[in-house]
């Protein structure tokens, strides 16, 4: 596999349910992102990751909880979410975060809340 | 205020022209770096074209190239002899140190036959 892979590609879930957004890259980079793209919004970071240690969060809920085992992988932990959380995540790498490194993102994942 | 402001949400154009795409872009950093990416209706992005804000020339890579005006904070992309398959969502991007990427609310650009 090459490149940045996002697993499922869509997810239905309640709003009691927990799942789990996975994101792996195969590019040696450094640095991982999830972003949130909602209809008619701008693309929102929402955690980096630079040497898998989370160096940003922005202001992002605490039913959105993430996990970098290894610069290869990232997860993303949901739990009791809210039907405005649907959206496309996207998950992104880049050699590392503190440069002008270009970004590569995933497909995404389309998320539904129920 | 917006960070990025694409003011054209849906575009359309003929086969082998040229299309321009806006971007402006709110920052008081002196050192910043400015980014293309095309989304496809697949979702995935896919970067196109990058511009150092020290940068002098205008970046180019291929049938793409970025329209860098500093002093009006504008960073345009330009696409020549457009294709079908250049029909997709475009997006303009920031990054501003430390720690921040913005992206705008893209453009959706359909290529005519």
């Amino acid at each position: 596999e090459t490149g940045v892979t996002q697993t499922p590609r869509h997810l239905v879930m309640g709003m009691t349910n927990k799942k789990s957004l996975k994101c792996e890259q195969h590019l040696g980079h450094n640095a991982m992102y999830w972003y949130k793209q909602s209809a008619k919004k701008p693309l929102e970071l929402m955690f980096v990751y630079n040497f898998k240690e989370q160096t940003e969060n922005n202001s992002v809920p605490s039913r959105f909880s993430p996990e970098c085992p290894n610069s290869s992988h990232l997860f993303l932990h949901l739990h009791t979410l809210q039907p405005e959380d649907s959206a496309l995540y996207l998950c992104a790498s880049s050699q590392e975060w503190g440069a002008y490194n270009e970004q590569f993102f995933g497909p995404g994942t389309r998320l539904t809340v129920l | 205020a917006q960070k990025i402001t694409q003011t054209q949400p849906g575009m359309f154009v003929q086969e082998k022209e040229a299309v321009t795409l806006d971007c402006t872009y709110d920052t008081s950093d002196q050192s910043y770096g400015l980014f293309w990416y095309k989304q496809p209706s697949s979702g995935e992005m896919i970067f196109l074209i990058y511009q150092g804000s020290y940068d002098e020339q205008n970046a180019t890579e291929g049938r793409y190239s970025l329209n860098f005006q500093k002093a009006r904070k504008s960073a345009n992309l330009v696409i020549s002899a457009s294709q079908l398959g250049d029909s997709a969502m475009y997006f303009c991007a920031m990054r501003e140190r430390p720690n921040q990427f913005y992206f705008g609310t893209g453009t959706s650009l359909t290529v005519i036959p």
